[in-house]
């Protein structure tokens, strides 16, 4: 059980470039997001998924799309890559118990566009 | 839509003595409000959580507390260790029909002087 698996760990992109952060995870969770990590900003939601085939924007989404085409993978993709998405990216999956929405994170990518 | 706020952004302690975190939140609707450790360069951990029927929860040397009439809820941690630096983020999460969201507070960086 390998949880959520995030890949590449780091990348470095020029200006204009495009690439997809892959998250894939084997706990069967319906539930999965990407975040973004900026000093000082904490986490900010960019999408989410509450199951295969349906998406949603969360606080930031410009410049990133997402699919979901089966339970396990939430690629993100940056159609053109500019400066200010430079961030540490998370994906997660969450698991609802009752009330309580416990969050799953992965490795983190580190992500430097020049 | 909910907002997190957390202060202070920055806590010094001596080892040994206790340490506390603010949050405050905007919606009355959120009803699960977990505690995120960050360690440099790692993943956020949960490290505790209420449910939004409870007023306090103690874990060994954590504890939360939460007000709802005045939204706001904290982390209090005991004779601090310097394994205890780290980043701690709060988040409260509100259900929607989409599930249950989390918003995050900007984060503290925890530093324990030995």
């Amino acid at each position: 059980n390998a949880g959520v698996t995030q890949t590449p760990k780091f990348q470095v992109l020029k200006t204009g470039q495009s690439m997809t952060l892959q998250c894939a995870q084997d706990m069967n969770h319906e539930y999965m997001s990407w975040y973004r990590q900026d000093p000082g900003m904490g986490l900010r939601l960019i999408h989410y998924s509450v199951g295969a085939g349906i998406t949603d924007q969360g606080e930031v989404p410009n410049g990133y799309n997402v699919s979901r085409s089966t339970t396990e993978d939430f690629p993100l993709r940056l159609l053109s890559a500019a400066p200010s998405q430079t961030s540490v990216y998370f994906c997660a999956t969450f698991k609802r118990e009752g009330a309580k929405n416990i969050q799953y994170f992965g490795a983190g990518t580190r992500l430097s566009v020049l | 839509g909910e907002n997190v706020e957390q202060h202070p952004s920055t806590l010094s302690v001596q080892e040994g003595d206790s340490a506390v975190i603010k949050c405050t939140y905007s919606d009355s609707a959120s009803n699960y409000f977990p505690w995120y450790k960050q360690e440099l360069g790692k993943r956020p951990q949960l490290i505790i959580d209420i449910r939004s029927n409870v007023g306090e929860k103690k874990d060994q040397r954590i504890a939360v507390t939460l007000n709802k009439t005045a939204k706001h809820f904290s982390l209090h941690i005991t004779e601090t260790q310097p394994e205890d630096s780290a980043v701690y983020f709060c988040a409260a999460s509100i259900p929607t029909d989409a599930g249950n969201m989390l918003t995050f507070g900007g984060g503290t960086r925890l530093m324990v002087k030995p």
